[in-house]
């Protein structure tokens, strides 16, 4: 069942700019995850944070988890031509390896 | 790296044909599993398999079946295809029951006409 719901739905930004999309869900989760789909592609993984840390990076990703709220946040920063791409949030529960993901987020970098 | 492989990028099917997608994935992952994406409803499981033999139902699973003979390969198929089950599909593997990190395949768009 689908447990995620991305926020917007789409977006388009100048190139440099920072895009930040978020990931609402339903449930309580064990992880929260974050994929990019290039056009017609696999899905790639970007980052993970586990249900207990509130904010992760990895190079121009910035990820945010409230578990309060129920939400997460993905902040691309600087964002590139080859960041164009749809991004998903996918969740998981404690001893449940099987992923819930959202609708996702298509995001467009203009030159 | 990991490499997930599908059989077919692209396919079309004659609606009541037997259709058989195939993944393999190389790098020793015990889990392995279909989803299908359409647009506006992001991915949906299909079936997972946690072990040679095993396999589990997902989300949608009617009008599927899959098969895991081999630990790198999980293959589905559609026992009499239909229109409703034109699609894109994705194979993913993650290493372990404890790893939740997912690798994903190409993709097949599958056409049933």
């Amino acid at each position: 069942s689908q447990q995620g719901e991305e926020d917007p739905q789409a977006l388009s930004i100048q190139e440099g700019e920072n895009a930040t999309m978020n990931c609402s869900y339903k449930t309580s989760i064990n992880n929260l995850q974050w994929y990019r789909q290039n056009s017609g592609r696999g899905l790639v993984h970007l980052i993970l944070i586990r249900s207990n840390e509130r904010e992760k990076h990895s190079g121009r990703l910035r990820v945010t988890l409230d578990t309060s709220k129920k939400s997460s946040s993905l902040l691309i920063t600087a964002s590139r031509a080859a960041d164009t791409a749809s991004y998903f949030c996918a969740t998981d529960h404690r001893y449940d390896y099987k992923l819930s993901f959202g609708a996702g987020t298509t995001v467009t970098v203009r030159a | 790296d990991v490499k997930v492989t599908q059989s077919s990028r692209y396919l079309v099917k004659r609606t009541g044909e037997k259709v058989f997608l195939e993944c393999v994935q190389d790098m020793d992952h015990e889990n392995m599993f279909w989803y299908r994406q359409d647009p506006g409803l992001g991915l949906r499981l299909i079936y997972f398999s946690y072990d040679v033999k095993m396999k589990e139902k997902g989300d949608i699973p009617e009008g599927y079946s899959v098969s895991r003979e081999k630990k790198e390969r999980f293959s589905l198929i559609l026992e009499s295809a239909s229109t409703n089950q034109t699609s894109m599909y994705l194979c993913a593997s993650s290493l372990s029951q404890s790893s939740y990190e997912q690798y994903f395949g190409p993709g097949t768009r599958l056409t049933v006409t």
